[in-house]
C-alpha cells in the first residue's frame, strides 16, 4: 500500500467552477500536510499546509484535513487556466519528523 | 534572496561516471534535503541534513553520497552513474525539521540528469 495516494488524473475542469483534489495517507502518526503545484517542467511550490482537523482557506484555496478519515483535500475555487498543473500531496510524519512522504500527484487542467 | 539554487540544470552522463550536483540556500535555513522524482512515482527522498554537520539516509540512498559543505551548502555526488540514476533531482531546505516541526520545504529549480 502506498503512503500517500492520490488518483493521478487528469481532473479536467472548467474555468471558473470548483475543483476538488484528494489525498489519502496511511500513517495515523502522520502530524503534517501540504499541497505543492508543480508547472510541467518546474519545481513544486508550496501553496498550502494544514495541521490541524478542519479547513484552512488562503485565497483561492482551501484544505481540508480529516485525521480520523487519514485524509486531506484541496479545494480550488474558481478555477483558472493558470491553476492548470499537478498538485503534489505531502504528509509528513511525526516520527523523526524530516521524512516528508509525496503522493505521486494528481494533474488538473482547467479548460478555458 | 535567490531562495535555493541548484547546479547544473541539465546534465548527461556515462555509465560509471561520476557527479556532484551542488545546492545552496540563502534563506538560514537549518535542514536541507535530496530528491529524485521519476514518472509516476513522486518525489522520494535521497538524504537529508538535519542541521550543519549532519546527514541521514532517506528513502533511496543507494549509489549516492552527501556533503553538507556548511550551513548553506548541501552537495549531491554519485561516484559511478548507471542509468537508473536518470531522473529529475531536486534540493530543498526547511527552516527547520525533526519532530515538532512543520517542516515547509522550499525547493530548488532542479537538475535534470540523462546517465546512458
Amino acid at each position: 500500500q502506498k503512503e500517500v495516494e492520490q488518483n493521478s488524473g487528469p481532473l479536467s475542469v472548467p474555468e471558473g467552477a470548483i475543483a476538488s483534489l484528494n489525498c489519502t495517507y496511511s500513517d495515523r502518526g502522520s502530524q503534517s500536510f501540504f499541497w505543492y503545484r508543480q508547472y510541467s517542467g518546474k519545481s513544486p511550490e508550496l501553496i498550502m499546509s494544514i495541521y490541524s482537523n478542519g479547513d484552512k482557506e488562503d485565497g483561492r484555496f482551501t484544505a481540508q484535513l480529516n485525521k480520523a478519515s487519514q485524509y486531506v483535500s484541496l479545494l480550488i475555487r474558481d478555477s483558472q487556466p493558470s491553476d492548470s498543473a499537478t498538485y503534489l500531496c505531502a504528509v509528513n510524519s511525526d516520527t523523526g519528523g524530516f521524512k516528508t512522504i509525496f503522493g505521486a500527484g494528481t494533474r488538473l487542467f482547467v479548460k478555458a | 534572496n535567490a531562495g535555493v539554487t541548484q547546479t547544473p540544470k541539465f546534465q548527461v552522463l556515462k555509465t560509471g561516471q561520476s557527479m556532484t550536483l551542488q545546492c545552496a540556500q540563502d534563506m538560514n535555513h537549518n535542514s536541507m534535503y535530496w530528491y529524485r522524482q521519476d514518472p509516476g512515482m513522486g518525489l522520494r527522498l535521497i538524504y537529508y541534513s538535519a542541521s550543519e554537520g549532519t546527514t541521514d539516509k532517506g528513502e533511496v540512498p543507494n549509489g549516492y553520497n552527501v556533503s553538507r559543505l556548511n550551513k548553506r551548502e548541501f552537495s549531491l555526488r554519485l561516484e559511478s552513474a548507471a542509468p537508473s540514476q536518470t531522473s529529475v533531482y531536486f534540493c530543498a531546505s526547511s527552516e527547520r525539521g525533526g519532530r515538532g516541526s512543520y517542516n515547509e520545504q522550499f525547493f530548488g529549480p532542479g537538475t535534470r540528469l540523462t546517465v546512458l
